[in-house]
């Protein structure tokens, strides 16, 4: 199976900063990766699919890139409502795989 | 709108079966794949597998843990999901979530979830 290894796994930052997590993929994925959001009690949400692509209803604060195996969603003004748990997920193998979440909690 | 609601959680004893039902409404069912994703307490999300449409002649894939224990079927005529969750362990506790695959073949549209108890 490809393994997603994100970082970091826990992050602290203020209201209004400019939030980045990664993802590294073990083996090429093209640009076959979404990133969700999960609030406490809550589904997940699709922000992001095809590395870049913003899901619709989705805020233009958060975006998507692909640099090799290495992905990254940026969050460019941390919200209070952007307070959650971001998972990737690749679907390059048709076994489907999460990395293993970045917690974002209010400082 | 989309909506996705599971049903048939519960406790069940290690060994013991469980049949997981999801009613999907406000979409066209029969054009999309749908997968089953889980969530242990505290954990992070895991695949359990997937049931394409009926253009892919209904195929199933699973993970590798749950491989012949699990069955994912569908039925279009009340357009429903299931899982069937046979010789089951302690480590299947989890939340399960029934999810609609996405025209982009990701995940786009999720249920509340279900919990499953695996424990005598």
């Amino acid at each position: 199976d490809i393994q997603l290894t994100q970082s970091p796994s826990f992050l602290s930052p203020s209201v209004g900063d400019r939030v980045t997590i990664t993802c590294r993929a073990s083996q090429g994925i093209n640009s076959y990766l979404a990133w969700y959001q999960q609030k406490p009690g809550k589904a997940p949400k699709l922000l992001i699919y095809a590395a870049s692509t913003l899901q619709s209803g989705v805020p233009s604060r958060f975006s998507g890139i692909r640099s090799g195996t290495e992905f990254t969603l940026t969050i460019s003004s941390l919200q209070p409502e952007d307070f959650a748990t971001y998972y990737c997920q690749q679907l390059q193998s048709y076994s489907l795989t999460f990395g293993g979440g970045t917690k974002v909690e209010i400082k | 709108e989309v909506q996705l609601v599971e049903s048939g959680g519960g406790l069940v004893q290690p060994g013991g079966s469980l049949r997981l039902s999801c009613a999907a409404s406000g979409f066209s069912f029969s054009d999309h794949d749908m997968d089953w994703v889980r969530q242990a307490p505290g954990q992070g999300l895991e695949w359990v597998g997937r049931i394409k449409n009926k253009a892919y002649s209904y195929t199933t894939g699973y993970a590798a843990s749950v491989k012949g224990r699990f069955t994912i079927s569908r039925e279009e005529s009340n357009q429903s999901l299931y899982l069937q969750m046979n010789s089951l362990k302690s480590e299947d506790t989890a939340v399960y979530y029934c999810v609609r695959v996405g025209d982009s073949g990701y995940l786009d549209y999720w249920g509340q979830g279900i919990l499953v108890t695996v424990s005598s």
